[in-house]
């Protein structure tokens, strides 16, 4: 039972694209929404997060948007670079463990 | 790194063997997670505990065991009943002492000899 679905599950852009990853819930009951970077042989860190009442949050060059209607949050990621090359977790919590989306990697070329 | 270290960094397991996986976090946080993830499959919950000498089970929990005797460790065992061991395993803590889980060590890979 998959709570969190993610897309695509990879993604080439060129340097300076903005690769755009999406997510979909079931659970209306969720009410936090984190994503994560994670490279190769290291954990996951928290790159941005949101919860349902904002319907966009901005961090840097990353931007949540969220539509709570359509149970749906995506991830862009603005003037791409190579160092953003890394595997993108999308997930989702009602206060206690989170849950994950299955990843996407992003490879971004020069 | 950051206030949450696993060791050791690679195990192997051999037949039959447990095996135990280290988190230790030095953040005074008091909810710790463990977390098993399999390539293309994201990250799943196996145990987690919110206090010290308390811990529940998560979403995969069979063939693994865990204790939480002191606030800043929370061991893994892998038991011989898990017939297939090979993961990244990885211990998280939240920030800030809230319930949802955002600082992950830097996980332990076991694999099967």
């Amino acid at each position: 039972q998959q709570q969190v679905k993610q897309s695509p599950q990879s993604l080439i852009v060129q340097k300076g694209g903005i690769p755009i990853i999406n997510c979909a819930y079931e659970n209306t009951a969720f009410d936090y929404f984190p994503w994560y970077q994670q490279f190769p042989g290291k954990g996951p860190a928290l790159l941005i997060a949101i919860r349902p009442d904002v319907s966009e949050k901005k961090e840097g060059r990353f931007t949540i948007s969220f539509n709570k209607s359509a149970k749906q949050f995506s991830l862009h990621i603005m003037d791409s670079q190579p160092g953003d090359s890394a595997t993108y977790f999308c997930a989702a919590s009602q206060g206690t463990a989170l849950i994950f989306g299955k990843g996407t990697t992003l490879s971004v070329s020069s | 790194d950051g206030g949450i270290t696993q060791s050791p960094k690679y195990l192997f397991r051999k037949e039959g063997q447990n095996v135990t996986l280290s988190c230790e976090q030095n953040l005074n946080h008091d909810a710790m997670y463990w977390y098993r993830q399999d390539p293309g499959q994201g990250l799943r919950l196996i145990y987690y505990s919110q206090i010290v000498n308390d811990f529940q089970k998560g979403d995969i929990a069979e063939g693994y065991s865990v204790s939480r005797e002191k606030k800043e460790s929370f061991p893994l065992t892998v038991t011989s009943a898990q017939k297939n061991p090979t993961a990244f395993y990885l211990c998280a803590s939240p920030f800030q002492g809230g319930n949802q889980p955002q600082h992950f060590g830097d996980g332990t890979r076991l694999s099967i000899l």
